[in-house]
């Protein structure tokens, strides 16, 4: 069955500190990746996604994340984080084709020291 | 800049009331999912819609949760009647479907429905 894991609940940074969020997927195939944030009281905000190519994705706001099909993984980073990226962050995997479903993990909030 | 538009924001109501939710899908999407989210269980896909067709709604509680796409460019969620458990925030994304390709989802801002 098809699943995300996103180990980690809560990851507090510092202002400025770099970031890797962790994402692990369960799928047969190269599945389709996707990050998305969520600030409180608002919707899911695409950052970045995975379809083929290049393994290394650039995404909005600073962020990119790596594809690396030997771990299957799909972690999220940012160099320097700001304060305006405490939020709770989403990987999702969907098998593409003519199926339309994600599968989201749990989430992990980021929370960020000044 | 387009998104996807959610009425109302918040709602509160009591018990045993219906409640509507309403979606606007990019313009040009051909699908629509609703969502519900919660603490516990995340994120769950309540209903699918391509092309105004509604394609899976097995993730809603049929005796009290409909869904409809009246026009394509309205899509609806009603709760009838609501339960205190129906409290959570509902989300609406479109997307544009390809059939040989997974498609992106683009979320609205969500409803948060309280059911007292």
């Amino acid at each position: 069955a098809q699943s995300v894991t996103q180990p980690d609940i809560h990851i507090t940074v510092s202002e400025g500190a770099s970031l890797e969020l962790r994402c692990n997927y369960s799928y047969g195939a190269t599945p389709y990746l996707f990050w998305y944030v969520q600030s409180p009281g608002q919707g899911l905000q695409l950052l970045l996604k995975y379809f083929s190519g290049d393994t290394l994705v650039q995404g909005i706001k600073g962020f990119e994340a790596e594809f690396k099909r030997s771990q299957s993984s799909f972690n999220l980073r940012k160099p320097s984080v700001h304060w305006s990226d405490a939020a709770e962050y989403f990987c999702a995997v969907g098998p593409g084709g003519s199926s339309y479903k994600l599968i989201f993990g749990s989430g992990t909030r980021l929370l960020v020291r000044p | 800049d387009a998104r996807v538009t959610q009425t109302p924001r918040h709602k509160v109501t009591e018990m045993g009331q219906e409640v509507t939710m309403r979606c606007q899908p990019i313009l040009g999407h051909n699908t629509v999912f609703w969502y519900r989210q919660t603490m516990m269980q995340g994120l769950e896909l309540l209903a699918y819609f391509r092309n105004r067709a509604p394609l899976d709604d097995s993730g809603m509680p049929k005796d009290r949760f409909s869904a409809e796409m009246p026009d394509a460019t309205l899509a609806t969620l009603k709760i009838q009647p609501s339960e205190p458990r129906d409290s959570a925030v509902y989300f609406c994304a479109s997307g544009l479907s390809s059939g040989s390709l997974q498609e992106t989802q683009y979320f609205g801002p969500g409803t948060r429905l309280l059911v007292l």
